[in-house]
């Protein structure tokens, strides 16, 4: 059974940039969650996607943009990119959304470096 | 505004030596705390969730515990390879996302 995938593994853009990360969710799940995990600091939530829609959002500016397609998979998008930026990109996935809080399973990450 | 804050920061314990790690929480309407550990470079690992005080559950040489404040991950005869970043996470009513602390870093020396 696979578990939550990401792509790529690491990736270095320079400031002003646009990058693209992608989330393949949990066989079975349907709820793809995304967080930014700065370097000694705990995952900090920027939204969720069910159903192909953005159900809720943490304090992330507008350059943060995400994507579900049908087939629960998701892309978070990141735009003008600035040097605080640079972060461990984690994606969750979980079943359903809904006042039944399910556990959250984390991918790997993708190490983003902005220069 | 949900908040976690763990402690200690770092703790170094000699192989065999059991000990606690706190997690502190404030949240409007508890819908699951969570605990997770995370090896360096890497996602978190989901380790349990509790949902209501007084619940408790075991995993290996790992308990944790809830109260209506605080949550504990007791460590019992630890080994080497328990070395890691321990998270604590909570959901709050009408939120979707993990609030987290940011975690205790735990080594365990042979």
């Amino acid at each position: 059974d696979a578990g939550v995938t990401q792509s790529p593994t690491h990736l270095i853009k320079t400031r002003g940039q646009q990058v693209t990360l992608r989330c393949s969710p949990k066989s079975g799940h349907d709820t793809v969650s995304w967080y930014q995990q700065a370097l000694g600091q705990g995952p900090q939530f920027i939204f969720q996607y069910y159903e192909e829609e953005e159900r809720q959002r943490g304090n992330f500016p507008d350059r943060f943009s995400g994507h579900q397609f049908p087939n629960y998979s998701s892309e978070l998008n990141v735009n003008a990119l600035l040097l605080g930026d640079s972060a461990l990109y984690l994606c969750a996935s979980s079943l359903g959304a809904g006042t039944a809080y399910n556990e959250q399973f984390f991918g790997p990450g993708t190490r983003l470096t902005v220069l | 505004e949900d908040q976690v804050t763990q402690s200690p920061e770092a703790l170094r314990l000699q192989e065999g030596e059991s000990s606690s790690l706190n997690c502190s929480y404030t949240v409007s309407g508890l819908r699951g705390l969570f605990w997770y550990r995370q090896d360096p470079g890497k996602g978190p690992e989901f380790l349990f969730t509790l949902y209501s005080a007084g619940e408790e559950k075991e995993k290996e040489r790992l308990k944790a515990t809830l109260t209506k404040k605080e949550s504990f991950l007791h460590i019992t005869a630890p080994k080497p390879e328990d070395s890691a970043t321990y998270l604590c996470a909570v959901a709050g009513g009408g939120a979707d996302g993990l609030t987290f602390g940011k975690g205790t870093h735990l080594i365990i020396q042979p």
